[in-house]
């Protein structure tokens, strides 16, 4: 198994443009989470989907994030549009059953 | 939801010498889970504790769950360079099945 994975790696872009991250999670898991990470902030979670289905999205900041599970192999996050303050690193992670996160190589955000 | 803390905030340690992390919470943890970040990587599952008192071990590290499930603590025996990264624990709220994770210990190892 590749294990999840997100794209791209690195985006780079310009304050009030929209930025879509994308992610693959584990085969057979049923749980996927989105969670950013900065210095200041730690590990913070911003949504979380259960088959498909958004359970609890209390961490997305503010109306500009969305993110949508179509089906259970791929999802996105959506940033429109973006802030400088928006800069960090996004995880996207998968599971099985409240097992152990499988998390993805992350996504380094910078908005200029 | 239920918050961790969790301690020290940074550690320097010699190579070879041993290392500890603690996390505590207010409230009683259904189970709590391990995470090693390396520098630049992502977080990577450790192991996860799910009953009072439980103790666990992987190689030279050795996790406690404690007996009222509202700490938990991770120690490294003999350190090794490879063990530079951070080691967050992140507690499981039962019913909702989503992690909120600690603050983390950087742990450096000094050669």
């Amino acid at each position: 198994d590749a294990g999840v994975i997100q794209s791209p790696r690195h985006e780079v872009t310009e304050m009030g443009q929209e930025v879509t991250l994308r992610c693959k999670p584990i085969s057979g898991h049923n749980s996927l989470f989105w969670y950013r990470q900065t210095m200041m902030r730690g590990l913070e979670l911003l949504i979380y989907f259960n088959n498909n289905v958004p359970i609890d999205d209390s961490g997305m900041p503010e109306d500009r994030f969305s993110a949508k599970m179509p089906n259970a192999s791929f999802s996105t996050l959506k940033i429109q549009p973006s802030e400088p303050r928006d800069s960090a690193v996004y995880f996207c992670a998968s599971s099985f059953d409240g097992g152990g996160y499988t998390f993805g190589s992350g996504t380094r955000l910078t908005v200029v | 939801g239920q918050q961790v803390m969790q301690i020290p905030q940074y550690q320097h340690v010699q190579e070879g010498e041993d290392f500890t992390t603690y996390c505590n919470s207010s409230t009683t943890l259904s189970n709590i889970q391990w995470y090693k970040q390396r520098p630049g990587g992502h977080p990577v599952f450790l192991i996860q504790l799910v009953k009072s008192g439980e103790v666990k071990k992987q190689k030279r590290l050795t996790f406690q769950f404690g007996e009222a499930k509202k700490n938990s603590s991770l120690h490294i025996t003999a350190t090794q360079t490879t063990d530079v990264g951070t080691y967050f624990c992140a507690e499981d709220s039962g019913s909702a099945r989503q992690l909120t994770f600690g603050s983390g210990t950087q742990l450096t190892v000094l050669p």
